[in-house]
């Protein structure tokens, strides 16, 4: 079946970027997103790309997707104490149900 | 425009009991998702419904869950005689239409004594 993976954690410090990978099997998926959640939160959708685009950019976040490899990755640059979260990765085809991946859980130390 | 509604926040139950979670979607969405996040994971997949109709519901449980999305109201997910493996976050989430983005609820956290 479809499988969505994420490493577990990431430490960064203020001001440096942030790269969290992921890799998927569906080479299906027509949609991959990137939901942020936040302690005791529920989660917001911070960006999603289409299967057909390489790359998106929104203000400090730059997504890559590499569908040859199934690969999918969210960059935060000058990450902010107040990006300490965590990263869910999610696939979703005419299914409709997204497939998430475990979380990356971001610690951003000052 | 509000967001997604779901309530409560947070239930406790004693095994045994019936758990019912709300979720009102986002205005001019009629279509509603569940998935249930179990403690240090991602969120799985339990059921999709369109006003009065479940259109899949492949990563229900086959017993004791339940769910609707009535005409009027907001939509019901049920969980008869709880056991301490349900203790999770229910997370709602609508979209506009099939296949458009999801937005979620800030969840119903279950706690089973």
């Amino acid at each position: 079946g479809e499988d969505v993976e994420q490493s577990l954690f990431l430490s960064v410090r203020e001001g440096d970027s942030s790269v969290i990978n992921c890799t998927y099997t569906d080479s299906s998926s027509t949609y991959l997103y990137w939901y942020k959640q936040e302690p005791g939160a529920g989660l917001q959708l911070l960006t999603y790309i289409f299967s057909n685009m390489d790359m998106k950019q929104d203000q400090r976040l730059t997504v890559l997707l590499n569908k040859k490899d199934k690969h999918l990755s969210l960059r935060i640059a000058d990450t902010q104490t107040g990006d300490s979260a965590i990263y869910f990765c999610a696939e979703g085809t005419g299914r409709r149900a997204l497939t998430f991946g475990s979380g990356t859980r971001l610690q951003v130390q000052p | 425009n509000a967001g997604v509604m779901q309530n409560p926040r947070h239930l406790v139950r004693r095994r045994g009991q019936e758990a019912r979670l709300r979720c009102s979607p986002m205005k001019g969405h009629s279509h509603v998702y569940w998935y249930r996040q179990l403690p240090e994971e991602g969120l799985k997949f339990m059921v999709y419904l369109q006003k009065e109709n479940i259109i899949d519901e492949s990563g229900m449980p086959k017993e004791r869950f339940s769910a609707e999305f009535p005409k009027e109201g907001p939509s019901i997910l049920r969980i008869q005689q709880v056991v301490r493996g349900d203790s999770a976050a229910y997370f709602c989430a609508s979209s506009p239409r099939a296949q458009e983005t999801q937005y979620f609820g800030p969840g119903t956290r279950l706690l089973v004594l």
